[in-house]
């Protein structure tokens, strides 16, 4: 069956050090990709988004690389700061379907 | 910044109790979302809401849930007969179109389900 899942369930990173999340999907259908934030207890927070047709996009200090071939999406931040901590998740959508599949979520920690 | 609202924040119930959990979507958006997440674990999706009735629902969503648009502005979740493996955060979300759109799906903060 289709499914989201993370490679790494907890990354640790210095401060000021890039971070890189990675999210590995099963369902080839998938033309949307969405990460988000969770701080605790909070809901999730939107990141930045790619479609299918895309490979790569650039927010504020964060890339999403989107590779079709092996399945497989990450998160890139730059110059990881204390407020990045949280737990961060991929999500993804195939054509008219409404609902978003989640992964199982990496906690990034920023050590000073 | 417009913001999906939720309350309560935090709901303790008792096992075979009836619950309703409110929502506020952000007010131009067309289709409304419930998922929840159980401690520890990924959000999981469980139905979709679109011009008053359900668009896509997981198995999850039995007979025990139901969601209603009881007016312009709420959305409900309700849960009949809770039972505590429904314990969970329970997240509504919205966005102004199917299909992608930049910026998500927004969600709220969620409420915290305690089945007791």
């Amino acid at each position: 069956g289709e499914s989201v899942g993370l490679h790494l369930p907890t990354l640790s990173v210095q401060e000021g050090d890039n971070s890189i999340i990675n999210c590995a999907y099963s369902n080839s259908a998938s033309d949307y990709f969405i990460w988000y934030k969770q701080e605790s207890g909070k809901g999730p927070q939107f990141i930045i988004d790619i479609r299918s047709n895309m490979d790569k996009r650039q927010g504020q200090r964060v890339t999403v690389l989107l590779n079709k071939t092996v399945k497989h999406l990450s998160l890139q931040i730059a110059a990881t700061q204390p407020g990045d901590s949280a737990v961060y998740f991929c999500a993804e959508k195939a054509g008219t379907a409404s609902k978003l599949t989640f992964g199982t979520g990496t906690r990034l920690q920023v050590t000073l | 910044e417009p913001e999906v609202t939720q309350t309560p924040s935090h709901q303790v119930t008792q096992m075979g109790q009836e619950v309703i959990l409110r929502c506020v979507p952000i007010s131009n958006h067309l289709y409304f979302y419930w998922y929840r997440q159980i401690l520890g674990q990924k959000v999981e999706f469980l139905v979709s809401f679109y011009n008053n009735e359900i668009s896509e629902k997981s198995e999850i969503f039995d007979d025990q849930f139901s969601v209603e648009r009881p007016d312009g502005s709420n959305f409900t979740l309700k849960i009949r007969s809770t039972k505590l493996e429904d314990s969970a955060m329970y997240f509504c979300a919205s966005s102004p179109f199917l299909g992608w759109t930049t910026g998500g799906y927004t969600f709220g903060s969620g409420t915290r389900l305690t089945v007791v």
